[in-house]
This record gives structure tokens, C-alpha cells and sequence, in this order.
């Protein structure tokens, strides 16, 4: 199947500094990737949804200039979280697909990074 | 999406057959039905999917009732490591949606040795 892979998979930030994740498909082209976060012990939450080359989507509630989404390249998606405060400590996961996002493509997930804001 | 629900949590013997409920009363007709489960600290895993026929893959098999309000998800001999989080979920395949996947509480699994 195919895989998707986060970088790093845990990171501990002091507040106030940004963090940058990245997620990337290693054995196929993802045309669009997702963002979720997730607290504990609370299902995922979409945050945004990206299509190579274009602007992200970002869902109601989720402030895109804190969570910047860059996605320019078919195989590379980064979330950058910037100013990061301790009420943004959450597992963040990325999925990849190879449809554009009006369509049906199955989604593949990276294994997620645990952030942790001091 | 349509709305799926499910209990919170089941225990289930190792070895044992575990079948997981999903009710999805508000289906529409090309909603398909979806299972991801999530192990401790990681991302999603696709399990299975389906839209009217029983479907079966080595990982486990989905039986749809014949008015798809409801679908189980069967694990046929559970293993400790299939000790999840399990998320039944509707998808349109035909247009109309964002793409992604609205995940609920699903179903928190225990397995006993």
C-alpha cells in the first residue's frame, strides 16, 4: 500500500517559536493532502485541505494564519505552525490521496507528530 | 455527510470473533460505508469499504443490512493488535463533498489475552 510519512514525529517547543511538520508520499503523487489535529482522548479534526499547487482550504475555526500550509509539490505538504501557545500541543496528522478533493480517492495517513508547546 | 454511530467501546477475547456496529440511518444512496481504525498513538488505517454488497479483505470482512441504515464490522479471530480505535464512516464517492473524511468517536476495542 502506499505510505506516508511525518516528520518529526514528536517535536517540544518552547511559546512562542514556530514548528514546522512535514508529510510527505513516498511511493506515489498525492494531488491533495489533509490536515487533522487531534486531542486526547477526541476523534481527528480536519483543519485544511490542500491541492498541490493551489491555496489550502482551511475549515471554519482554524486560523490560517497560525497554520500555515504549504503544498508545492506532488509528493510534499508542510504545516507550520506559527507562535505556537500550549493550547496548540495536539497530534497532528496528515493524509494523502491522488484525486483532487471533488472526487473519491483513497486517503493514506502519516503516522503523526506529537507536538508538545511549553 | 451522513451521521454514523457507534458504541463507545467493546471487549473482545483474544482469538474470538469481534463484530463492531455501525448505525448510519440517514444514509443516501452513494454514500459509500467506510472503516478506519486508529492503534495508540499513531495515524489512521484503512480497514474495508463497501456500498451494498458484503465485502471481505484479509484484514476483515463488512456485512451491510439490506436497507444500509446498518453495517458490522467483522474481525474474524482478534488478535491483541488489533486493539483500536475503530471509525465507521460515510463517504459520497460521486461529488459533492470535500474529499476528506469526517471521523466520529468510533469504537474503542479491548482485546483480552
Amino acid at each position: 500500500g502506499a505510505v506516508v510519512s511525518q516528520h518529526p514525529s514528536r517535536v517540544i517547543c518552547k511559546s512562542g517559536t514556530s514548528v514546522k511538520i512535514e508529510c510527505r508520499s513516498l511511493d506515489f503523487q498525492a494531488t491533495t493532502m489533509f490536515w487533522y489535529r487531534q486531542f486526547p482522548k477526541q476523534s481527528l479534526m480536519l483543519m485544511a485541505t490542500s491541492n498541490e499547487g493551489s491555496k489550502a482550504t482551511y475549515e471554519q475555526g482554524v486560523e490560517k494564519d497560525k497554520f500555515l500550509i504549504n503544498h508545492a509539490s506532488l509528493t510534499l505538504s508542510t504545516l507550520t505552525v506559527t507562535s505556537a501557545h500550549p493550547e496548540d500541543s495536539s497530534f497532528y496528522i496528515c493524509s494523502a490521496s491522488q484525486g483532487r478533493r471533488s472526487s473519491y480517492n483513497e486517503q493514506f495517513f502519516g503516522p503523526g507528530t506529537r507536538l508538545t508547546v511549553l | 455527510d451522513a451521521k454514523t454511530t457507534q458504541p463507545n467501546s467493546m471487549e473482545s477475547n483474544e482469538e474470538e470473533p469481534v463484530h463492531l456496529p455501525c448505525n448510519h440511518s440517514t444514509i443516501s444512496g452513494t454514500d459509500y460505508i467506510h472503516w478506519y481504525r486508529q492503534l495508540p498513538s499513531q495515524g489512521p488505517e484503512y480497514v474495508i469499504h463497501g456500498l451494498t454488497s458484503n465485502v471481505n479483505n484479509r484484514m476483515a470482512s463488512l456485512a451491510i443490512a439490506e436497507d444500509r441504515k446498518s453495517s458490522t464490522l467483522i474481525l474474524h479471530r482478534a488478535t491483541l493488535r488489533d486493539a483500536a480505535v475503530y471509525y465507521c464512516i460515510l463517504r459520497d464517492h460521486y461529488g459533492g463533498s470535500q474529499g476528506n473524511l469526517i471521523f466520529g468517536k468510533g469504537t474503542k476495542l479491548s482485546v483480552k489475552p
